[in-house]
């Protein structure tokens, strides 16, 4: 079945510890996504990447950062200078960043930092 | 800058009542499109419709419509005799050139279908 996977589901953390958050797609798609999601809010987008070894930033990029080696793999990783990483992330893909083509969602992890 | 507009926080209806989801938009681009995604308790967004900004024609999917209005810049989403497995969180999101085509989201509308 085509789709993305994010793993883990759910993922704690102490203070101060970075984190990575994996996401997988298998759609062949070109352009992966990530955005975060706070209760009661709508979406911010974190980085993109339209092509492998390119990414740019989004609108809250600030102590996050990504890597994409490769087409499939989009790992995010929340470091120790994200203020307030305790939210809902979900990863997104589709075909091209400079379309209109819909994105599609994985099934998210909520991070909590204690 | 482009924004959306979901007024609507929550939204409780009766099992087959009809509900509508209103969405308003801001862009100053001409060419845009407008999306609807629909987040059930498990957390993944599922896509339900797309529609670009030259063509208002109205849309039906079964039990679902949608009403875009570029006059009141609008595009409102409704569900007729909801279920349910209706019940999630519905975002609308809007996309255009001058933001290079990212996908701006409303704050979403969380809809309670009761039995």
């Amino acid at each position: 079945d085509g789709g993305i996977t994010q793993s883990p589901k759910y993922l704690f953390r102490k203070e101060g510890q970075n984190v990575t958050l994996s996401c997988e797609q298998n759609l062949n798609h070109d352009a992966m996504y990530w955005y975060r999601q706070d209760p009661g809010q709508g979406l911010r987008l974190i980085y993109y990447s339209q092509i492998v070894n390119d990414f740019q930033k989004g609108d809250i990029a600030e102590g996050y950062s990504v890597s994409r080696e490769k087409k499939e793999s989009f790992p995010l990783t929340v470091t120790s200078a994200q203020k307030n990483p305790t939210a809902f992330y979900l990863c997104a893909s589709s075909d091209r960043v400079l379309s209109y083509n819909e994105q599609f969602f994985g099934p998210g992890t909520r991070l909590t930092v204690l | 800058a482009q924004k959306v507009t979901q007024a609507q926080t929550e939204i409780s209806v009766v099992e087959k009542e009809d509900v509508t989801l209103d969405c308003v938009y801001e862009t100053r681009d001409t060419t845009y499109y407008l999306f609807w995604y629909k987040q059930p308790p498990s957390g993944e967004l599922v896509f339900l419709i797309r529609r670009n900004s030259f063509d208002e024609q109205n849309e039906i999917s079964g039990r679902y419509s949608w009403n875009f209005q570029k006059s009141t810049s609008s595009f409102n989403f409704t569900i007729t005799a909801s279920q349910v497995v209706d019940s999630a969180v519905y975002f609308c999101a809007l996309s255009s050139s001058g933001s290079a085509r990212q996908l701006t989201f409303g704050s979403g509308t969380q809809l309670t279908v009761l039995p």
